[in-house]
C-alpha cells in the first residue's frame, strides 16, 4: 500500500516551454501533498505544500508563478514549470500524506529528471 | 529555524560489519519526529526507520536501529550486518509535529563494500 507515482519519469524541454508533472498517489487518498527539488549529490528542498482543494503554499525563495501547483484531487496534484530555462534542470521529487494513515508519514514518489536545453 | 546536520558525506563499511551514520538537529520544538530516509541510485526515497521524541525508548527495524539522545539533539542510526544492498545515499531528516514538512540533511553516501 501507499504508492505514489509520478509522470513523466524523465523529461527533455526547450528553453521557454512549459512543462507538467504529475504526481499520483494510487491507494490511498492523499490529503497533503510535497514538492521537492534535488541537485544533483545534493539534499531533497521542500518547495511547496498543497492540501487538496486550497491554493499551495511555498516556501520562501520559490518563485509561485514560475513553479504552479495544482492539488485538484485526493489523489493528484500537479507541477508547472513554466517557461522553463536551463537553470529549472534538477530533479523533481513529490509526496504525499494522509489523515487516515500517519500523517507525519510522507509516501514519495520516484522523482522526474528536467533537463531544459 | 530547525536544522539538519549530517557530518559524514561518504562511509564506507565491508559486508556483515556495521556501521552507524550521524545526524544532530537543532530546534525549540518539543513535539517533532525524526527519520532516516534511503536513497538507492534508482533515487527512489525509502523510509528506514522513525522515531517520535516524545519516545524514550530507541526504534528498531530489523536490522537498523537508531540512537536518540534528545538532550544532545542527535540521532544516529547503526546499520548491522551491512548488505550491498544498503549501498544508497542516508538522509536524517527532522519533522515539527503542527507542519508536517519534512527538512533534510544533507546526507551520507553509503558504500557496503563485499
Amino acid at each position: 500500500g501507499a504508492v505514489v507515482s509520478q509522470h513523466p519519469s524523465r523529461v527533455i524541454c526547450k528553453s521557454g516551454t512549459s512543462v507538467k508533472i504529475e504526481c499520483r498517489s494510487l491507494d490511498f487518498q492523499a490529503t497533503t501533498m510535497f514538492w521537492y527539488r534535488q541537485f544533483p549529490k545534493k539534499s531533497l528542498m521542500l518547495m511547496a505544500t498543497s492540501n487538496e482543494g486550497s491554493k499551495a503554499t511555498y516556501e520562501q525563495g520559490v518563485e509561485k508563478d514560475k513553479f504552479l501547483i495544482n492539488h485538484a484531487s485526493l489523489t493528484l496534484s500537479t507541477l508547472t514549470v513554466t517557461s522553463a530555462h536551463p537553470e529549472d534542470s534538477s530533479f523533481y521529487i513529490c509526496s504525499a500524506s494522509s489523515r487516515a494513515q500517519n500523517e507525519d508519514e510522507q509516501f514519495f514518489g520516484p522523482g522526474t529528471r528536467l533537463t531544459v536545453l | 529555524a530547525q536544522t539538519v546536520t549530517q557530518s559524514q558525506p561518504e562511509m564506507s563499511v565491508q559486508e556483515a560489519e556495521t556501521v552507524t551514520l550521524s545526524c544532530t538537529y537543532d530546534t525549540s520544538e518539543s513535539n517533532y519526529y525524526l527519520f532516516w530516509y534511503k536513497q538507492p541510485p534508482s533515487r527512489q526515497m525509502i523510509l528506514v526507520i522513525r522515531q517520535e521524541a516524545y519516545k524514550q525508548q530507541n526504534a528498531t527495524e530489523n536490522r537498523f536501529s537508531v540512537n536518540f539522545q534528545k538532550a544532545a539533539k542527535s540521532f544516529s542510526l547503526k546499520i548491522s550486518d551491512s548488505q550491498l544492498g544498503d549501498t544508497a545515499m542516508y538522509f536524517c531528516a527532522f519533522m515539527v509535529g503542527a507542519t508536517n514538512k519534512l527538512i533534510f540533511g544533507t546526507g551520507t553516501l553509503l558504500a557496503v563494500q563485499p
